[in-house]
């Protein structure tokens, strides 16, 4: 398998435009995770769906974060409009079956925000 | 309040030490996870463990349930073992993250 798959690896964009990612899961796990990393937060879940249905968005900073999971092989995180403070690492990871399981990550979306 | 506290936050090494990181959590947990970042940025899991001791290569992760702690060890360090080191908790669907151990080891 390939691991998890995202697209794009770098994105830079101005504030006020859409920034669309990507992510494509391994195939057979049940779990999607998205991630967003900073220097001062680490490591913050965002949201995460079970079976394509969204579990817990607790994490999504604001209206202009969304997140789908269309089908099991395809997950998009949204950010409308963007602005500066959204620059970070943006982690897609997904598992087998429960939390429980090993957890693969995807290589990582760079976003800057001018 | 962090339901995960890692230490230390950074360390030095030289190549061929010993390295300790540590791992406390505060909640009742099925199994803890140690991931490794490398300076490219990329994230791959190391260890899942909700008992006892697991080894790979260098690498040993331990854990004791009743104390809610973990700690990784790195035998004969090297340069290549140079990243961030991260324990992850399962709880409550989710993972929490400590703020990670970035370890330097030097030549």
């Amino acid at each position: 398998d390939a691991g998890v798959i995202q697209s794009p690896r770098h994105e830079v964009t101005e504030m006020g435009q859409e920034v669309t990612l990507r992510c494509k899961p391994i195939s057979g796990h049940d779990y999607l995770f998205w991630y967003r990393q900073t220097m001062m937060r680490g490591l913050e879940l965002l949201i995460y769906f079970n079976n394509n249905v969204p579990i817990d968005d607790s994490g999504m900073p604001e209206d202009r974060f969304s997140a789908k999971m269309p089908n099991a092989s395809f997950s998009t995180l949204k950010i409308q409009p963007s602005e500066p403070r959204d620059s970070a690492v943006y982690f897609c990871a997904s598992s087998r079956y429960s939390v429980d399981e090993k957890l693969f990550f995807g290589s990582g979306t760079q976003l800057s925000v001018l | 309040k962090n339901e995960v506290e890692q230490s230390p936050q950074n360390l030095t090494a030289q190549e061929g030490e010993f390295i300790t990181i540590n791992c406390s959590y505060s909640v009742g947990i099925s199994a803890l996870h140690w991931l490794q970042q490398h300076p490219g940025g990329g994230i791959v899991s190391l260890f899942m463990l909700s008992s006892g001791k697991k080894k790979h290569g260098r690498l040993i992760a331990t854990i004791n349930i009743q104390e809610k702690h973990s700690s990784l060890h790195i035998t004969a360090s090297h340069p290549r073992d140079s990243a961030v080191y991260i324990c992850a908790v399962p709880l409550r669907g989710q993972f929490y993250f400590g703020t990670g151990t970035s370890l330097t080891v030097i030549p």
